[in-house]
Parts: structure tokens; C-alpha cells; sequence
């Protein structure tokens, strides 16, 4: 079955530490990877996507992921975080296929902390 | 830039009611979807829309639920007989084809009491 993991749940983080936010997935087919940002409140923002060529592909906010095919892995780092970062972020894959729908994973709350 | 717009931002309705989700698609995208998030849970795909039908739908989505584009530009997610259990978060979304990113709107908050 195709299923999407985030198995952290909360990563509490210290401000201008390294954070990185883990992201499996289970798929026989070819996939196209995603990371969302949801701010208290506010709707889904795209940070950064894998679609094709480079596996290590750059996001906005300073955020960058790495494609690993044979972990199944997307995760997602920062090198340095700021309080602003603290919001819930989510892994979403589209398993190919004719609609391009999106497979959530359930979600990581990053807590920056001063 | 271009955006998905959705409205209301917020709509509080009675249970038993019949509601109806609007959505304003960015304009050249041609893949329409409507997405649910309960409260402090994760985003659960509900419907994919494209070429005017229903291309793909989850469990989710029963005969309670029902999607239409009525126009060239409006996309409706319509709740009959709203449930307690109805009440989320809901997120339309549209992109220009499989392999591309799926652009969100704000999300309308349905809560029903």
C-alpha cells in the first residue's frame, strides 16, 4: 500500500540550531515529493518540491530536502532556525497516476525556542 | 502571482444543514481537488476534478458530498446534511497536470454545531 511516514510527531529545537525533519514513504511506482508549510491558522504554503533530476533540491526560507530512492526518504533540514520557522509541516507525495492526487503525512510541529 | 481563493474564510452552520464551499481555481490550471483537515489531524485528500468529472474520489467522499464547476472559473464542494463529525478545515487546490505542484488556497473553516 502507498503510504506516506512522518514519524516525529513534535521536534522541539533551540533558535539558530540544525533541525532536520524526517519524511518516508512506501511506493512501487515513481513518486513526486513534497513540503508544506502550515502556519497557526493559515493554509498550506509549498516550500519545496522533487519532481525529476537533482535529488537535493532547495526550498524557500532556507529549507532544502534530499531525495534518497533506495531509504525512500525525503527529509527535510535547515541549517540554522529561526522563531518564525515554529509551524507544522507536512510531507506529501503524489504517487503518479492520471489525477496527481497528494498523500499527506500526518505532520511535524517544529517548536523553535530562544 | 497567481492564487487559489476560497470562500468564506469561516462558515458556522447548523447540523443538518446543506453547505456549499466556493473556490476560485488559478486560471490555467485544468486539475481540481478538495482536501479535508479535522482538527490536529493530518490532510486527507477527498476528490479530484478534471475535464468536468470526478476523476478520483476517497472513501471519504459518499453521497453526502458533491463537487461542480458551474462556470469557467468557480469550483463548489457541496456537504448535504451536515454532520458533526463535518466540521474541519477545507482546502481546494488545482495544478496544471500530474507531475506538477499543487497550488492550496486559505482553507474555509466549516464548523458545524
Amino acid at each position: 500500500a502507498q503510504s506516506v511516514t512522518q514519524l516525529d510527531s513534535q521536534v522541539p529545537v533551540f533558535e539558530e540550531a540544525p533541525v532536520e525533519l524526517r519524511c518516508n514513504y512506501s511506493s512501487s511506482v515513481s513518486v513526486y515529493l513534497f513540503w508544506y508549510v502550515q502556519y497557526p491558522n493559515q493554509g498550506l504554503q509549498l516550500l519545496l518540491k522533487y519532481l525529476s533530476g537533482s535529488t537535493l533540491v532547495k526550498g524557500i526560507n532556507g529549507f532544502e530536502a534530499e531525495f534518497n530512492k533506495s531509504q525512500t526518504s525525503f527529509h527535510l533540514r535547515k541549517p540554522s532556525v529561526h522563531i518564525s520557522d515554529t509551524a507544522e509541516y507536512f510531507c506529501a507525495v503524489s504517487f503518479g497516476g492520471a489525477t496527481n492526487k497528494l498523500i499527506f503525512g500526518t505532520g511535524t510541529l517544529l517548536a523553535v525556542q530562544p | 502571482e497567481p492564487e487559489v481563493t476560497q470562500t468564506p474564510s469561516h462558515q458556522v452552520t447548523q447540523m443538518g444543514q446543506e453547505v456549499i464551499l466556493r473556490c476560485v481555481p488559478i486560471s490555467n490550471h485544468l486539475y481540481f481537488y478538495w482536501y479535508r483537515q479535522i482538527l490536529g489531524q493530518k490532510v486527507e485528500f477527498l476528490v479530484s476534478f478534471y475535464n468536468n468529472e470526478i476523476s478520483e474520489k476517497s472513501e471519504i467522499f459518499d453521497d453526502q458530498f458533491s463537487v461542480e464547476r458551474p462556470d469557467g472559473s468557480n469550483f463548489t464542494l457541496k456537504i448535504r446534511s451536515t454532520k458533526l463529525e463535518d466540521s474541519a478545515m477545507y482546502f481546494c487546490a488545482s495544478s496544471t497536470g500530474p507531475g506538477t505542484e499543487a497550488f492550496f488556497g486559505q482553507g474555509t473553516r466549516l464548523t458545524v454545531v
